[in-house]
């Protein structure tokens, strides 16, 4: 159980480009879901915090207009890196909980700008 | 603010033996304390989670403990084998909306 599915799981993409990631609860209906992002050999840095129904609550320093967050049932969210440029490339992870329990993850997705 | 500290080198263990990671934490204790595997290019993967008022627990070879008068996890793999080679990381609560803060993880290597 606990399955979370993140999609794509690569992209490659011109710069200028607006790319969209999705992540979905496959068996449960997740009450929170959480975007981060990963550089090689460092921690998850949060993103943002998405409740359903609701607005992303934005990490300080990441910009709401340039990576939005929709997170429209209780089992998908979706993030979209507008006006993708080469410092936007990095390792996209989704992850997603119910009430009291832990959060599942994604497996991630690889974003290269060129 | 809170800050996680786990060894950023990795850890070879011989096949068989006990691995131990280690996860300190500098400020306030938190309710809970979370270990994840991660593998390269995949997202981490839940094995354990803890509470403040825990000091042990198990599943199958794992164990993790949790000190907070030390502020410190200890994470267990006994009978290591080579498949348990991974990057292993720390998680606490950051707030109640069940935010989690992250140790950058350690690579742990299994020799055969």
């Amino acid at each position: 159980g606990a399955v979370v599915s993140q999609h794509p799981s690569r992209v490659i993409c011109k710069s200028g480009t607006s790319v969209k990631i999705e992540c979905r609860s496959l068996d449960f209906q997740a009450t929170t879901m959480f975007w981060y992002r990963q550089f090689p050999k460092q921690s998850l840095m949060l993103m943002a915090t998405s409740n359903e129904g609701s607005k992303a609550t934005y990490e300080q320093g990441v910009e709401k207009d340039k990576f939005l967050i929709n997170h429209a049932s209780l089992t998908l969210s979706t993030l979209t890196v507008t006006s993708a440029h080469p410092e936007d490339s990095s390792f996209y992870i989704c992850s997603a909980r119910m009430s009291n329990q832990p959060q599942h993850f994604g497996d991630g997705t690889r974003l290269s700008i060129l | 603010s809170q800050k996680i500290e786990q060894n950023s080198e990795a850890l070879n263990i011989q096949e068989g033996k006990t691995a131990t990671l280690t996860c300190n934490y500098t400020n306030y204790s938190p309710a809970y304390l979370q270990w994840y595997r991660q593998d390269p290019g995949r997202g981490p993967v839940f094995l354990l989670l803890i509470r403040e008022n825990e000091k042990e627990k198990r599943k199958e070879r794992l164990k993790v403990t949790f000190d907070t008068t030390l502020k410190q996890s200890l994470f267990h793999i006994t009978a290591s084998q080579p498949a348990d080679s991974a990057t292993y990381l720390c998680a606490l609560d950051k707030d109640s909306n069940y935010q989690l803060i992250w140790g950058a993880g350690t690579k742990l290597i299994i020799k055969p």
